[in-house]
């Protein structure tokens, strides 16, 4: 069973759609993120939810919006896409947010927007 | 402000040793991390490092100096699948990680 699941891997879609991706772990985490990873390959912190409370809401356009029904599940929900949301975005899980904890990632989802 | 700074790219023959270096500066302090990522995957967790000294797993191992903000990624044996981006990434004092943009490892034969 994959540890971090995120669906789909690609999304092509065009400027001023609405789309989705989902997050699941079977890690028995309480802890999940969300990461943009953009073309310089910089990870970027967009959100994180502790046990379904988010605790990181970075400065993302409110175009974004987390939502997370369990702690098992983040899911992202875009609306309006532009272009410069074209990136690879990785849904992570970690047991909890203390030092030494570290992250496991989904294989990540490229959205492409035209 | 925060800030990590590593090579952008490196080159290393297989079977050599090679060491990726990274510095940081960050607001507190609450460890180090190296990930590496094979192009279009995931990170994967390598090292973490609080506190000063080497730690060694295997083929690979971390370096960290917290009173110079200095981390390095030694990596030995060199092997081609050992070609990927290394992501330096530190802790600050809340907890939240900082990351570096990643070295490329190129192996060449």
């Amino acid at each position: 069973d994959t540890a971090v699941s995120q669906t789909p891997k690609y999304l092509v879609t065009q400027m001023g759609n609405d789309k989705s991706i989902k997050c699941e772990q079977n890690l028995g985490h309480d802890t999940m993120y969300w990461y943009k990873q953009d073309s310089k390959k910089f990870l970027k912190i967009m959100f994180s939810y502790n046990n379904k409370e988010l605790i990181i809401n970075e400065t993302v356009p409110n175009r974004f919006s987390p939502k997370s029904p369990d702690k098992a599940h983040l899911n992202l929900h875009i609306n309006s896409l532009e272009l410069g949301d074209s990136a690879v975005y990785f849904c992570a899980s970690s047991r909890g947010t203390g030092g030494s904890e570290k992250l496991f990632f989904g294989s990540g989802t490229q959205l492409s927007v035209l | 402000g925060q800030n990590i700074d590593q090579p952008t790219e490196m080159t290393a023959t297989e079977g050599a040793i090679v060491q990726i270096n990274c510095t940081y500066q960050t607001s507190g302090f609450n460890g180090l991390f190296w990930y590496q990522q094979h192009a279009g995957e995931a990170p994967t967790f390598l090292s973490y490092n609080v506190l000063d000294g080497l730690e060694e797993k295997g083929r690979f191992s971390s370096f960290l100096s917290r009173s110079k903000g200095y981390s390095y990624l030694l990596l030995k044996e060199l092997q081609m699948k050992d070609s990927a981006s290394y992501l330096c990434a530190a802790k600050d004092s809340n907890y939240q990680l900082i990351w570096g943009a990643g070295t490329k490892l190129i192996i060449k034969p």
